[in-house]
């Protein structure tokens, strides 16, 4: 079982619709989740960070997590053309006195105008 | 703030060549990071340093590759010799701090190094 799951896609999504994305952890002691938005040639720039259950809102995106069910989301509301790129989820495991990041491989999202 | 500075952001070399990629982290960040980027991965983690110290290098394949962080700054990563399955984007990336149970500690990248392997 790969340590960071998600759906490869493309999802592909109306302009002005929510997209929504998934990812699925296997720590169950993990602590610390990411969203990374990579565009097409470019390096990953993070969107949001979330630790606690429950959601977190910034702007157009809300991060929601459920650490019962090692289950990590971002919703982008109103998506725009400008939002299609690679959305990365990143999760910190437990580990011994320093921080380890996890990449999963990334959801390739088309917004179509 | 100047951010992770990368080079050279290109290199075409040949199988069984060598190459070294630098990176200068953000000022003051203690964590530095190499990570593996096939295309169409996740970034792979190679190598984790704390301060000049190496924290994690499980998945970095030792035989041919090498990373070092002499002062605690910046970092040089090399390859050789270098295989076709090399071909990547070679991210650095630097954070603040690294200490377990703290959120948020935010990874910033660099621009990457493109490596193509003929």
């Amino acid at each position: 079982q790969k340590e960071v799951e998600q759906n490869s896609g493309p999802l592909s999504v109306p302009e002005g619709a929510i997209a929504s994305l998934n990812c699925t952890y296997s720590d169950r002691g993990s602590q610390s989740f990411f969203w990374y938005r990579q565009y097409s040639g470019k390096s990953p720039e993070l969107i949001m960070f979330i630790y606690s259950n429950g959601d977190k809102e910034d702007g157009r995106f809300t991060a929601q997590l459920n650490k019962a069910s090692q289950y990590v989301s971002l919703l982008i509301r109103d998506s725009q053309p400008s939002d299609s790129a690679t959305y990365l989820c990143a999760v910190s495991p437990p580990s011994g006195g320093y921080q380890k990041v996890t990449f999963g491989t990334g959801t390739k999202l088309q917004v179509i105008p | 703030e100047a951010g992770v500075a990368q080079s050279p952001r290109y290199k075409i070399i040949e199988k069984r060549q060598s190459v070294a990629f630098w990176c200068n982290p953000i000022s003051g960040h203690a964590t530095l990071y190499w990570y593996q980027q096939i295309l169409g991965q996740g970034p792979k983690l190679l190598i984790q340093f704390q301060n000049n110290g190496v924290v994690d290098d499980s998945q970095l394949p030792k035989d041919r590759f090498s990373a070092e962080r002499l002062k605690g700054v910046d970092s040089t990563l090399k390859i050789q010799p270098a295989k076709l399955e090399d071909s990547a984007v070679y991210l650095c990336a630097s954070s603040f701090f690294s200490v377990r149970g703290l959120s948020g500690n935010t990874i910033y990248f660099g621009e990457g190094s493109w490596l193509t392997v003929v």
